[in-house]
């Protein structure tokens, strides 16, 4: 499977703030995902980051607040704008293989807290 | 209803040890379904793909019921290597996009 990173790692950040987490392939992928993982939470996908066009939200998620950049086929930012407490959470991408059984492979994530 | 539920945990088993997590989830037109193992503090990593059949992968045996819309991990002879959370996970087409649900995950405890 391919090799994902992601940068930063981890950060801490003032309300009020914005952070651009950045998400790296070692080959090209057809399909790249953002998710959150809130403290002692599962996974939620926040949208799916389509290379030349904009994303796809899930419900509760808007551009505005998460905007998203898919350059090319090996890497996407997700920023999280405007934070909050409440945007506390690890921030992971994923890549699937386009097929349509859909298996994903996340990256390392980036645990984000803001005081 | 949840779209994926699972059983909530803790399991706490001994080594060598017997488990088995079971999953269900709400959307009948779902098409693949997966296992993903979560150790703590890290990211998501797939451990079973589930096909129509079962399919066993060493001492995993992944199980699905269509019908009953049912889903089933079973672990034999427990390592304490296999402590972590068990996330069962189904992809549905929601809007012409493919996309996973997680359910809330599984939490294994293996002691000596």
């Amino acid at each position: 499977s391919a090799v994902i990173s992601q940068k930063p790692s981890r950060d801490i950040c003032q309300r009020g703030t914005s952070l651009t987490i950045q998400c790296q392939v070692d080959s090209q992928v057809t399909m790249m995902f953002w998710y959150r993982q809130q403290p002692g939470q599962s996974l939620t996908l926040i949208a799916t980051a389509n290379q030349g066009s904009e994303a796809t939200y899930e419900s509760g998620f808007v551009i505005d607040k998460f905007p998203i950049s898919r350059p090319n086929l090996t890497f996407s930012t997700l920023t999280v704008s405007n934070m909050s407490p409440e945007d506390s959470s690890i921030y992971l991408c994923s890549v699937g293989d386009g097929s349509s059984y859909n298996e994903q492979f996340f990256g390392p994530g980036t645990r984000l807290t803001v005081l | 209803r949840k779209e994926v539920e699972q059983d909530p945990g803790p399991f706490n088993v001994p080594e060598g040890a017997t488990v088995a997590f079971n999953c269900t989830y709400s959307n009948s037109a779902s098409q693949s379904f997966f296992w993903y193992r979560q150790d703590c503090r890290k990211e998501p990593k797939l451990l079973m793909s589930v096909y129509s059949s079962g399919n066993e992968d060493g001492r995993f045996t992944a199980q699905l019921n269509r019908a009953s819309q049912y889903i089933s991990l079973l672990i034999r002879d427990s390592k304490l290597s296999d402590s972590a959370t068990y996330l069962c996970v189904v992809n549905m087409v929601s809007g012409g996009y493919n996309k996973l649900i997680f359910g809330a995950g599984t939490r294994l405890a293996v002691h000596p």
